[in-house]
């Protein structure tokens, strides 16, 4: 087995600061995902990384950024923190070619 | 392009009484479908998956899930529930586009009174 371990889990940040969220498996998984999940929103993906190296934006990626320093890392910048971005963003991983992810516990992002 | 549909934003049973959330999916092929569960303050779990052969697939804690194709519907069933069960639910689809993707469905919240 393995785990998907998210810091920090809560992150207060001021309107207009950037914030990173970080991510680490140990799964030894290709593919990575972060997601943002909003109340009665489902989730909605921000950005994924097939294989260390790689970069793919998804349906919600503007105001983020995210790199993938290494094979077991993810991270995950929001590059102007908005009163409207409070939300629980998640991290996963997958075997590459594999249709099931595997879940972290969530970072909770308070804008004041 | 894909998209999933709980139509039931929360759903209140009794204890011991059967349970069936909804889920409603489009996808032009056959996608796999997913129910994950999420207790508070964790991540998502998975529960069961259905990716090809018998439309009926089991998963934990006695939670099992149709597949019918006909009417793209995935919903999630338990025979008892029990007060444990209290969590949100989320439907899945995934499909094959040179990488796996997944669209979820808003969620269900399930609360289970005595």
């Amino acid at each position: 087995g393995g785990i998907i371990t998210q810091t920090p889990k809560f992150l207060i940040g001021q309107e207009g600061q950037k914030l990173t969220l970080k991510c680490q498996q140990n799964f030894n998984h290709d593919t990575m995902y972060w997601y943002r999940q909003d109340s009665g929103k489902g989730l909605r993906l921000i950005y994924y990384s097939i294989t260390e190296n790689d970069l793919q934006k998804g349906d919600l990626s503007e105001g983020y950024d995210a790199s993938r320093e290494k094979k077991s890392s993810f991270s995950l910048t929001v590059t102007s923190a908005q009163k409207n971005e409070m939300a629980v963003f998640l991290c996963a991983s997958s075997i590459r070619g594999r249709a099931e992810v595997f879940f972290g516990k969530g970072t909770r992002l308070t804008v004041v | 392009a894909q998209s999933v549909t709980q139509p039931d934003a929360r759903v209140t049973v009794s204890e011991g009484a059967s349970l069936q959330l909804r889920c409603k999916y489009s996808y032009s092929g056959t996608p796999y479908l997913f129910w994950y569960v999420q207790y508070p303050r964790q991540g998502l779990q998975l529960l069961l998956k259905y990716y090809s052969g018998d439309p009926v697939v089991q998963g934990v804690n006695g939670f099992e899930a149709e597949f019918i194709k006909s009417n793209s519907s995935f919903h999630l069933r338990k025979a008892s529930v029990h007060w444990s069960d209290s969590a949100v639910y989320f439907c899945a689809v995934s499909a094959y586009t040179g990488n796996y993707k997944y669209v979820f469905g808003a969620g269900t919240r399930l609360k289970v009174i005595a």
